[in-house]
This record gives C-alpha cells, structure tokens and sequence, in this order.
C-alpha cells in the first residue's frame, strides 16, 4: 500500500464545475503539499499546509491531521486549470525535499 | 528573480554511457533537492543537498550520484545507464531544509535511454 494515496485518479469536469481532489496519507508528517503539473513536466507548489485551510483564488485546501487527510477544491473550474494535481507529504522529522508522492490525479475541464 | 534553471532540457543516450545533469536553485536558495519522474512509479525523491553536503538519500542504486557547489548549484550524475533509467529528473530548490519552506522547481531535464 503506497504511503500517499489521491483519488479520484482521473477527473473530468465541466467549466465551472466545483472539483474535490483527496488525498490521504499514512505516515506522520511534518507538511503535505499540493503539487501542479502541466503536461511538458513543470511543477508547480500549489500549497503547503500543516494544518487548517488554506485558499488562494479559486483554489483551497484543506487538511485533516487527526484522520491524515486532505482535500484540495477548486471553485468554478476552468479549462485551464487541467493539469495532473499531486499530493506529497514531508514525514514527520524529515526535511523539506525528502518528499513521498501520490501518483497524481490528472484533471480535465471541458468547456 | 530568475526561477530554478536546469540543462540541458532533453537528452538522449545509450545503454552504458553516463549522464550529468546539471541544477542552478533561485538565488539565496541553499538546499537542492532531485527527483526522477516515471509514468510507472510517478514521483520519487532521489537527493537532498544543503551547503554541499548530502542531507537524504532516497531508494535508488549507487549508479546514482550527485554533488553540490559552493555556490548551491548542483550536478547529479547517473552512471551505466540503463533503459529503465529513462524518465524527467527534476530539481527543486528552497531557502533551506526546514519541512515548513516551500520548493520551487524547474523544468526538469527528459531523459531518454536507448
């Protein structure tokens, strides 16, 4: 079982569609990060969170320490917000590039 | 402020040569960390750097190496290449190693093993 778990792992949405990525863990962790990757390989730091919520236009994340997991929405999706949305986390003690990823879920928002 | 740079942005080699390629972090960004990007096991980290020093290994043989400069920037260097070898390495840089900074990353280098 992979330490990092997303689901869905393919999504396909309408535009302005509300879009609910998870993402569920089973190591402790110091940060888990919402990663952005569009096609060509550059990656993107979407959030970092240790606790809480965090929004930043129509993206919010959201993360559960307890139940170790998190959620990244996206408000009236558009088509450019297609691209593969990776989950990674830091295990707790460890230090910021030693991550451990999901497998990614790959997003498309039809218009 | 110029982003993470990495050369070159595609290679392709055969079986048995070696690579290096090479990572230039944001300025004032002292920890460089590598990751191999395969559409089988996706993202795996591979090294983490911090004042020249090799903070974290990730799960790969020793044909995988890889330094850093007194001036951040870093070289990774695979050796004895083999097909399965193929994949997006990618560098990210941050200020330092604190889990709580934020990782910038760069275009990655595409390698091809033929």
């Amino acid at each position: 079982k992979n330490e990092v778990e997303q689901s869905p792992q393919n999504l396909t949405a309408q535009e302005g569609e509300f879009i609910t990525i998870n993402c569920s863990y089973s190591v402790g962790i110091s940060a888990l990060h919402w990663l952005q990757q569009h096609p060509g390989g550059g990656i993107v730091s979407l959030f970092m969170l240790s606790s809480g919520k965090k929004k930043h236009g129509r993206l919010i994340a959201t993360i559960n320490i307890q139940e170790k997991h998190s959620s990244l929405h996206i408000t009236a999706s558009h088509p450019r917000d297609s691209a593969v949305y990776i989950c990674a986390v830091s295990s707790y003690g460890g230090s910021q590039g030693n991550l451990i990823f999901g497998k990614g879920t790959k997003l498309s928002v039809k218009p | 402020k110029a982003g993470v740079t990495q050369t070159p942005r595609y290679l392709i080699k055969t079986r048995g040569q070696q690579v290096t390629l090479s990572c230039s972090p944001i300025s004032g960004h002292r920890s460089v960390s590598w990751y191999q990007q395969t559409p089988g096991q996706g993202l795996q980290f591979l090294f983490e750097y911090f004042s020249e020093t090799q903070r974290n290994k990730g799960n790969f043989p020793g044909r995988f190496s890889g330094r850093q400069f007194s001036n951040s920037r870093s070289e990774m260097n695979v050796s004895t290449l083999e097909l399965g070898d193929s994949a997006l390495y990618l560098c990210a840089s941050s200020l330092d190693v604190s889990a709580y900074n934020e990782q910038f990353f760069g275009p990655g280098t595409r390698l091809t093993v033929l």
